[in-house]
């Protein structure tokens, strides 16, 4: 069955400092990849997506994340913080032939000043 | 354009009532999807439908079900609540599903007492 795992529940940088956030999913096949953010009391709202291609892709408010099929992980870059990325962060999958999407647990992002 | 719109936004119940949401996707989306977003279980997918017809159903129990108009709206209905079915309902549109992007309501808070 199809899982997405972000192993790290919280994650503190200082604002400014550079951040990744971990994904790894287990799939038979190259599924479709995504990060979305939700903020307290929201809904999620998508960062980015990786279906095929560049491995390398960028997304909105200078994030970009990295496919690895050799590790199956699809981390979430930022090369500097801002205050405002504070939030919970969820990476997840869709099955090549499959239309629902698996959530991993969140990675809660805390900046500090 | 508007975005998917989850009503109501808030909702107390009691034990052994039922309760129903409603999402309006957004105009031209063909699928729907419902996640339940608790701390404990994160987001867990529901089901999903498209053009009236439920194509995918996560692993619940039929007290919760669902239903698609012709104009692609959509309801979830929980019948004989309990106190664990408390969370954030996140209902999330698409044009065709599967790999296309995925755009999220605010989500229906409900509270069961």
């Amino acid at each position: 069955a199809q899982s997405v795992t972000q192993p790290d529940i919280h994650i503190t940088v200082s604002e400014g400092a550079s951040l990744e956030l971990r994904c790894n999913y287990s799939y038979g096949a190259t599924p479709y990849l995504f990060w979305y953010v939700q903020s307290p009391g929201q809904g999620l709202q998508l960062l980015l997506k990786y279906f095929s291609g560049d491995t390398l892709v960028q997304g909105i408010k200078g994030f970009e994340a990295e496919f690895k099929r050799s590790q199956s992980s699809f981390n979430l870059r930022k090369p500097s913080v801002h205050w405002s990325d504070a939030a919970e962060y969820f990476c997840a999958v869709v099955g090549y032939n499959n239309n629902d999407m698996r959530f991993g647990a969140g990675t809660r992002l805390t900046v500090k000043p | 354009k508007a975005g998917v719109t989850q009503t109501p936004r808030y909702l107390i119940k009691t034990r052994g009532q039922q309760v129903t949401l409603s999402c309006s996707p957004i105009s031209g989306h063909r699928s729907v999807s419902w996640y339940q977003q608790t701390p404990g279980q994160g987001l867990q997918f529901l089901f999903e439908y498209f053009s009236e017809t439920q194509r995918n159903k996560g692993n619940f129990p039929g007290r919760f079900s669902g239903r698609q108009f012709s104009n692609s709206r959509s309801e979830m209905n929980v019948s004989t609540l309990e106190l664990g079915d408390s969370a954030l309902y996140l209902c999330a549109s698409s044009r065709t599903g599967g790999n296309t992007e995925a755009f999220f309501g605010q989500g229906t808070r409900l509270t069961v007492v």
